[in-house]
């Protein structure tokens, strides 16, 4: 079974402090991404890397930034925390190349900035 | 781009009642579809997919959709549902050429005894 794991289940932290999120994948997929999901929004996508050291932007990327220095991970930086980006976080990842063509998610970071 | 609507927000059902949550997406091209399903303080899990074939797909937990490329749907159903499906439910599309999702905003299905 595809397994993607995420650092913290649950996570607080102060305005102004920067905050790293890793994610990490173990069936070799080459893309990985970071969504959002807040009440009555859905999932919105923050960044996405189809590649080692590559990324893209998703839909609502200010204020965050991410790095993908090996295949198996791909972390999410909050420069500077701010109350509006207390969210819950969820990473994912897929292989265009493979048959199911679907995307594995984590478990979820829920982040409280405070 | 895409954009994906749930019409539903919440859904309260009896157990045992038939469900239907539903999915219309906006789309020039051809896409993949997908239901997803998120139970409390979890990660989302697939239920079924839609990528090429029979319209009707049968998924996990005696779930099924229906793709309607004319009516640009993929409607979730359920002949009869248990209190263990209470959840939230998210349709998702991704064009052939790329492997980006777009998400709707989420059904919560409300099972009652």
């Amino acid at each position: 079974d595809v397994k993607v794991t995420q650092s913290s289940r649950y996570l607080v932290k102060r305005t102004g402090e920067k905050v790293f999120l890793e994610c990490v994948q173990d069936m070799d997929h080459e893309n990985m991404f970071w969504y959002r999901q807040d009440p009555g929004l859905g999932l919105r996508l923050i960044y996405f890397s189809y590649d080692v050291k590559m990324k893209e932007k998703g839909d609502i990327p200010e204020g965050y930034s991410v790095s993908r220095e090996k295949k198996e991970r791909f972390s999410l930086i909050l420069e500077s925390a701010s109350t509006n980006q207390t969210s819950m976080y969820l990473c994912a990842s897929s292989s265009p190349s493979g048959s199911s063509y679907e995307q594995y998610f984590g478990p979820g970071t829920r982040l409280t900035v405070t | 781009a895409q954009s994906v609507t749930q019409l539903d927000s919440q859904v309260p059902v009896f157990e045992e009642a038939p469900v239907e949550l539903r999915c219309n997406y906006s789309s020039s091209v051809s896409v993949y579809l997908f239901w997803y399903v998120q139970y409390p303080n979890q990660g989302l899990q697939l239920l079924l997919k839609y990528l090429s074939g029979s319209t009707l797909v049968k998924g996990i937990n005696g779930f099924e959709a229906e793709f309607n490329k004319s009516q640009t749907s993929f409607h979730l159903r359920k002949p009869s549902v248990h209190i263990s499906d209470t959840a939230e439910y998210f349709c998702a599309v991704s064009e052939y050429n790329f492997n980006k999702f777009y998400f709707g905003s989420g059904t919560k299905l409300n099972v009652k005894p």
